[in-house]
């Protein structure tokens, strides 16, 4: 499978500004996707990165709080903008592609905690 | 709405038994499923998918899967405590990629 890095690991912000996290795939994929794991729960969909178009958004995401970017086949970013405490979570980059079961696998996450 | 449920537990086994994990999903549209194990403090780490109905067997880990009654399942045989972790099961429907995941249940294998 892929190697998926992203930056950064974790970060402690305060309420108001913005975070951009990294995601760097070693391999070109067709899928990318970014997930938030909110303290104690499951993970929950965000956005679907699309390279050469806008990212989908899942309901309850918009564009304005998470805009994301895919200038590429193995790189993308999402930011988290005018954040506040309620975003505290650790966001995790997947791709996808190529498999039997079009398999998704995970980067190693960035926790984020807003202050 | 689409949704994936798992007993949250924790469910605790011995060391050398087996552990029983299921999971229950609604849409009966589902194409795939995953189990990921994700230990403490890290992201998941896929284990297991399954398409098809009855058993797929990999080392200890047996994922079974009953269309009919919507619920998937993971076998984890000679349990260790180094499976000791939250489960996460996941549905991809039979549109796009996306995935749904469970609450996840929490598995202690106690030596």
């Amino acid at each position: 499978s892929a190697v998926i890095s992203q930056k950064p690991s974790r970060d402690i912000c305060q309420r108001g500004t913005s975070l951009t996290i990294q995601c760097q795939v070693d391999s070109q994929v067709t899928m990318m996707f970014w997930y938030r794991q909110q303290p104690g729960q499951s993970l929950t969909l965000i956005a679907t990165a699309n390279q050469g178009s806008e990212a989908t958004y899942e309901s309850g995401f918009v564009i304005d709080k998470f805009p994301i970017s895919r200038p590429n086949l193995t790189f993308s970013t999402l930011t988290v903008s005018n954040m506040s405490p309620e975003d505290s979570s650790i966001y995790l980059c997947s791709v996808a592609g190529g498999g039997s079961y079009n398999e998704q696998f995970f980067g190693p996450g960035t926790r984020l905690t807003v202050l | 709405q689409k949704e994936v449920e798992q007993n949250s537990g924790p469910l605790s086994v011995p060391e050398g038994a087996i552990a029983s994990l299921n999971c229950t999903y609604s849409d009966r549209g589902s194409q795939s499923f995953f189990w990921y194990r994700q230990y403490s403090g890290k992201s998941p780490e896929l284990i297991m998918s399954i398409y098809s109905n009855g058993d797929k067997e990999d080392g200890r880990f047996t994922a079974q899967l009953n269309k009919a009654s919507q619920y998937v399942s993971l076998l984890i045989r000679d349990s260790q405590p180094s499976d000791s972790a939250t489960y996460l099961c996941a549905e991809r429907g039979s549109a796009g990629n996306m995935l749904t995941f469970g609450g996840g249940t929490r598995l202690m294998v106690k030596p």
